[in-house]
C-alpha cells in the first residue's frame, strides 16, 4: 500500500520562529496532498492542500510546497503563535484517489 | 463539522462483546472512512465506502466490518471486541481527492 512518512515526530519552536514539516509518499500517481491540524481532543481539520499541477501555495502564515519528481511535500508555517501548537498531520490520496493515507503526525510545539 | 454526526462519543465494553459505531452525514457525500487513531500511527484507515452497499477494505481492517444501507449512514462494527481495538475511531466524508470532513470521534475502551 502507500507509504507516507513525516518528520519530524516532534518539534519544538520559539514563537515568531518558522516551521518546517516534511512528508514523503510512494505513488507517483497521486496528484492531491492535503495538511491537517488536530488540537488535543479535538477531529483534524484542513489547513492547506495542494495539487501536483502546482508547485506552491500560500495562505497567509502557511505555505505547502510539492516536488512531485522527489515525491515530497512540505508544510511551512512563518511567524509562529502559541495557538499554532497542535499536531500536523500529512495526507495522500491513493487508490485512484479513492483513499486517503495519514503520515504518523507531527507535534508542533511554539514556546513563548 | 459538515454534518456529520458519530455516536456514541464514547463507550467501554468488555472483551468479547460486539460493538457498533455509527457515523451520519447530512451532506450526500459519496465517500465515507472509518479511520482510527493511536500514540505514535497517526490516523489509519479501516474501512472505506464509495457508495450505497459498495465498501472496502483499508491498511487495517481486520477484526472490523462495516456497512452502508443509505447515502446518510455508515456503521463500524467490531464482532468480538479485543483489548488492541481500543483507540479513537473517526469517520470522514467527502469526494475523492478533495476535502474531507471530519467526525468528533468516538472513544472505544475494550477492558
Amino acid at each position: 500500500g502507500e507509504n507516507v512518512e513525516q518528520h519530524p515526530s516532534t518539534l519544538s519552536v520559539q514563537e515568531g520562529d518558522s516551521a518546517v514539516i516534511k512528508c514523503t509518499y510512494s505513488d507517483s500517481a497521486s496528484n492531491y496532498f492535503p495538511w491537517y491540524k488536530q488540537e488535543l481532543g479535538k477531529r483534524p481539520q484542513l489547513i492547506i492542500d495542494i495539487r501536483s499541477n502546482v508547485g506552491e501555495k500560500k495562505d497567509q502564515r502557511i505555505a505547502v510546497t510539492l516536488n512531485k519528481t522527489a515525491k515530497h511535500f512540505s508544510l511551512h508555517i512563518t511567524e509562529t503563535q502559541p495557538e499554532d501548537s497542535a499536531v500536523y498531520f500529512c495526507a495522500v490520496f491513493t487508490g485512484g484517489g479513492n483513499k486517503l493515507t495519514f503520515g504518523t503526525g507531527t507535534q508542533l510545539k511554539v514556546e513563548l | 463539522d459538515a454534518g456529520i454526526t458519530q455516536s456514541p462519543r464514547h463507550k467501554v465494553t468488555e472483551t468479547g462483546t460486539p460493538v457498533t459505531l455509527r457515523c451520519h452525514q447530512t451532506e450526500n457525500h459519496r465517500y465515507m472512512y472509518w479511520y482510527r487513531q493511536d500514540p505514535g500511527h497517526g490516523l489509519r484507515l479501516i474501512h472505506y465506502s464509495y457508495g450505497v452497499k459498495d465498501t472496502d477494505k483499508g491498511e487495517v481492517s481486520d477484526g472490523y466490518s462495516v456497512s452502508r444501507s443509505k447515502t446518510e449512514d455508515f456503521l463500524l462494527t467490531l464482532e468480538s471486541a479485543t483489548s488492541s481495538q481500543t483507540s479513537v475511531y473517526f469517520c470522514a466524508t467527502g469526494q475523492p481527492n478533495e476535502k474531507l470532513f471530519f467526525g468528533s470521534g468516538t472513544q472505544l475502551s475494550v477492558l
